[in-house]
């Protein structure tokens, strides 16, 4: 079973509103990610991290951001939530790519809807 | 077109059915990944692999790099096998080295 946690699982907040989604790993993972998923819809890449004070933009633009201040902890922020931000956002870690095979493990989602 | 394509988008089965979920890429990989997504969002990953054959209980996942195509396996499927099941690939180039390309999913239910 993945140790690696996100909270809330689901949130509902109004239009403009701070939200921040937390998520942690204690697998001692370097990498880790953020995906965006709307229903129905593929994955989509938004942020990943290379380890602590590491971070990069994924394939998908958004306007959250991301921080690394700890190997185990990987939050994004939405400094001002809209609408068009409603979705699942999933956390994964892995090891680095070159030290293993790359096993992707995955939070269970926070689901959020903007009002 | 999609990096990455499955098939078929949506599959319904009766319980005990040998299922087949096809994916087909177009980029150079690494290694590609087999997920399935229950209801609730959670992800688990099923398979990783770069070459050959891998099988874990009643599920079997083949890989043929020179066709770039990948096949997943249920054998004697049951009604908790139904869930999204989603295949994506690892470049093997680039900046973004080690990142995952997603497929769309296939959406399985088998039926009791």
């Amino acid at each position: 079973e993945a140790d690696i946690y996100q909270t809330p699982r689901y949130l509902v907040i109004g239009t403009g509103k701070k939200i921040t989604l937390e998520c942690s790993q204690t697998m001692g993972h370097d990498k880790m990610y953020w995906y965006q998923q709307d229903p129905g819809m593929e994955l989509h890449l938004i942020h990943y991290s290379y380890g602590v004070n590491s971070t990069e933009k994924g394939d998908l633009s958004s306007e959250s951001t991301v921080s690394r201040i700890r190997t185990e902890h990987f939050p994004l922020t939405l400094e001002s939530a809209r609408p068009s931000h409603t979705s699942q956002y999933l956390c994964a870690s892995s090891e680095l790519w070159f030290r293993t095979t790359g096993e992707l493990f995955f939070g269970e989602g926070s689901r959020l809807t903007v009002l | 077109k999609n990096e990455v394509e499955q098939s078929p988008q949506n599959l319904t089965a009766q319980e005990g059915e040998f299922i087949t979920i096809n994916c087909s890429y177009s980029v150079g990989i690494s290694a590609l990944h087999w997920l399935q997504q229950h209801p609730g969002g959670g992800i688990v990953s099923l398979f990783m692999l770069s070459s050959g054959k891998k099988k874990h209980g009643r599920l079997i996942a083949t890989i043929n790099i020179q066709e770039k195509h990948s096949s997943l396996h249920i054998t004697a499927s049951h009604p908790r096998d139904s869930a999204v099941y989603i295949c994506a690939v690892s470049r093997n180039y680039g900046g973004s080295q080690g990142n995952l390309i997603f497929g769309k999913g296939t959406k399985l239910s088998v039926k009791p």
